[in-house]
């Protein structure tokens, strides 16, 4: 059983360009959730999805996209790479009023 | 606003010394409160969630209480595998979001 799988791993884009972060859900999950982490910030919602179809802003949403077209994928969208979009990104999944489950993360750094 | 603080940000243990991580918390109306364990480079990995005060959860050498302004994780022996850091989040009954605290870094050393 994968969990919730995120690709890539690492990433290094140049400012200005664009890229999306995947994230995959095996586990039938309505819920999914985009988060960056910070050092010293603690990790913050950038957007949030209730279902395929259904999409919501987090605290951090400026500079990016989602889409939530199946169940399983709920893929984030960076526009015009900036330096203060280098972070830590987490993808999670859950049935909402209970517990979140994350994957392992995509390190990006914008140079 | 739905706030959650962790103290201390960083503790040091010896092997077999107990001790609580805290989490306090402000939140209009708690659906839920949540404990992760975070390695570093992976993602967080959930270990309890309570829903209301005075429950209690317990795996192994962790266990987590709730209050309603705050949530304990006591930790009872330490080893040095339990060395990560734990992050605390809450979840509010009119949300869907989860509000998380920055942390506490725990090192046990043998």
């Amino acid at each position: 059983n994968a969990g919730v799988t995120q690709t890539p791993k690492f990433r290094i884009l140049k400012i200005g360009q664009s890229m999306t972060l995947q994230c995959t859900q095996d586990m039938n999950h309505n819920y999914m959730y985009w988060y960056r982490q910070d050092p010293g910030m603690g990790l913050k919602l950038i957007y949030y999805s209730v279902g395929a179809g259904i999409t919501d802003k987090g605290e951090v949403p400026n500079g990016y996209n989602v889409s939530r077209s199946t169940t399983e994928d709920f893929p984030l969208r960076l526009e015009l790479a900036a330096p203060s979009q280098t972070s830590v990104y987490f993808c999670a999944s859950g049935w909402g009023a209970s517990e979140a489950f994350f994957g392992q993360g995509t390190r990006l750094t914008v140079v | 606003e739905d706030q959650v603080t962790q103290s201390p940000e960083a503790l040091r243990l010896q092997e077999g010394e107990s001790s609580s991580l805290n989490c306090s918390y402000t939140v209009s109306g708690l659906r839920g409160l949540f404990w992760y364990r975070q390695d570093p480079g992976k993602g967080p990995e959930f270990l309890f969630t309570l829903y209301s005060a005075g429950e209690e959860k317990e795996k192994e050498r962790l266990k987590a209480t709730l209050t309603k302004k705050e949530s304990f994780l006591h930790i009872t022996a330490p080893k040095p595998e339990d060395s990560a850091t734990y992050l605390c989040a809450v979840q509010a009954r009119t949300g869907n979001q989860f509000y998380f605290g920055t942390g506490t870094s725990l090192t046990v050393i043998p």
